[in-house]
């Protein structure tokens, strides 16, 4: 059966200081792999996602970047942190093969201090 | 621009009754629509969907129906059981780029 795993769970970063969460899946190749965001009264905001190694399509103009250099491996990146990076992080993954429902992993809570 | 809106941020409805959440959509193209629930600090899980050919899904306890005209579609939970009290998220996937786009969610409280 696929997984999906991300890490770190929780993680507290003053401003300006880098930041890399990562995102693995496992038991399917070649999925369609996502970033999100859950900021207060945002709802689920798509930052990032990538239909294969080496392709990003980024959504939202900020600070934060996205590289897949694995065929099930997503990190989730930024130089210098931001007050307002500050959220939920949502990773998931679609079967390309089915194409009409994604999966999310556990979440990751970043607050910038 | 909002392309997938849940205008009603809470809703609460008695243990055994009908929950109805609604969603509405802008764009025409989306080929799937998505419901999903979400627990404080998890991840959001799989619910029901709908392909933009049908007009009800059913599973369950929870329906979905889609009014393409209106661009509209509801989620109904029958009966509600104080489990649902959650948080339910409406999403949409256009096949032409595979991109998911979700409403902001509407928190659901199941009374006793």
């Amino acid at each position: 059966s696929q997984t999906i795993h991300q890490w770190p769970a929780t993680l507290v970063q003053p401003v300006g200081s880098p930041l890399s969460l990562e995102c693995t899946v496992e038991g399917t190749s070649n999925p369609n792999l996502y970033w999100y965001r859950q900021a207060a009264g945002r709802g689920l905001q798509l930052l990032f996602y990538s239909v294969g190694i080496g392709q990003i399509s980024s959504e939202v103009p900020q600070n934060l970047s996205a590289s897949r250099p694995q065929d099930r491996q997503f990190i989730l990146s930024s130089k210098k942190l931001l007050l307002s990076d500050s959220g939920f992080y949502l990773c998931a993954w679609m079967d390309r093969g089915r194409r009409n429902t994604i999966y999310f992993g556990e979440g990751s809570w970043l607050t910038v201090v | 621009d909002q392309q997938v809106k849940q205008n009603s941020p809470s809703l609460s409805v008695q243990e055994g009754r009908i929950s109805i959440l609604n969603c509405d959509y802008t764009n025409s193209m989306f080929d799937y629509f998505l419901w999903y629930k979400k627990y404080p600090a998890e991840g959001p899980t799989f619910l029901i969907s709908i392909s933009s050919i049908k007009d009800k899904n059913e599973d369950g306890r929870f329906t979905v129906f889609l009014n393409k005209s209106a661009k509209h579609l509801s989620l109904h939970i029958v009966p509600s059981q104080p489990g649902d009290s959650a948080v339910y998220f409406c999403a949409a996937l256009m096949n032409r780029d595979d991109k998911i786009i979700f409403g902001k969610g509407t928190r659901l409280h199941i009374l006793p």
